[in-house]
């Protein structure tokens, strides 16, 4: 059972623009929403995360928009840069460090330049 | 940030041999560890949670006498594949969680390549 949704799979995007990533989860116990940007080759690396009781949390030209009731949240990239291309993960856990990721699909983004 | 590694970093070896992949914590003290595997274009996939001094937890579907976990410190996992044949060819990566909070960190990851 997949319990984080991510979409789209891919996304192109004209630097300068806005990518939107989204992920939906189904289970309410979840507390800790990261999202990891991976390059090929490469190991992810820890973007931005939010925790259930904010709504948005901005990191420079990163947004994190999360909506409790329908448990979603979502990923703002804004300004997108060719550089930004790479493939983005949203996951989401429950507790401390100690317990495990559940992650989205992925969708691999792509900014034209 | 806090820093994991993992050795080797890509690997080719003949199917029947076993290989041995090493995830280290350089700057901090992680209790728990995790092994996962990635195909190409796909997700990071768990196959087991490492805690220091215990056993491992295997996911549904992995064959913990095929890959072995020990966590013999605070900073060191080792993921052991054994008799490794093709179809284990992969991206491995370990990550390891801090005492402190909820982050994990991310290895750089191992191909693995079986001929």
């Amino acid at each position: 059972q997949q319990q984080v949704k991510q979409s789209p799979q891919s996304l192109i995007v004209q630097k300068g623009g806005i990518s939107i990533i989204n992920c939906a989860y189904e289970n309410t116990a979840f507390d800790y929403f990261p999202w990891y940007q991976q390059f090929p080759g490469k190991g992810p690396a820890l973007l931005i995360a939010i925790r259930p009781d904010v709504s948005e949390k901005k990191e420079g030209r990163f947004t994190i928009s999360f909506n409790k009731s329908a448990k979603q949240f979502s990923l703002h990239i804004m300004d997108s840069q060719p550089g930004d291309s790479a493939t983005y993960f949203c996951a989401a856990s429950i507790g401390n460090a100690g317990n495990m990721l559940t992650f989205g699909g992925g969708t691999r983004l792509m900014v034209k330049p | 940030g806090a820093v994991v590694s993992q050795h080797p970093s890509r690997v080719i070896c003949k199917s029947g041999t076993s290989v041995k992949i090493e995830c280290r914590s350089l700057d901090f003290q992680a209790t728990t560890m995790f092994w996962y595997r990635q195909f190409p274009k796909q997700s990071l996939m768990l196959m087991a949670t490492s805690n220091e001094g215990s056993k491992a937890t295997y996911e549904q579907g992995v064959e913990k006498d095929k890959f072995l976990i020990n966590h013999a410190s605070l900073t060191l996992s080792t993921l052991t594949v054994t008799s490794a044949h093709p179809e284990d060819s992969s991206f491995y990566i370990c990550s390891a969680g801090s005492l402190a909070g909820h982050e994990q960190f991310f290895g750089p990851g191992t191909r693995l390549t079986v001929l």
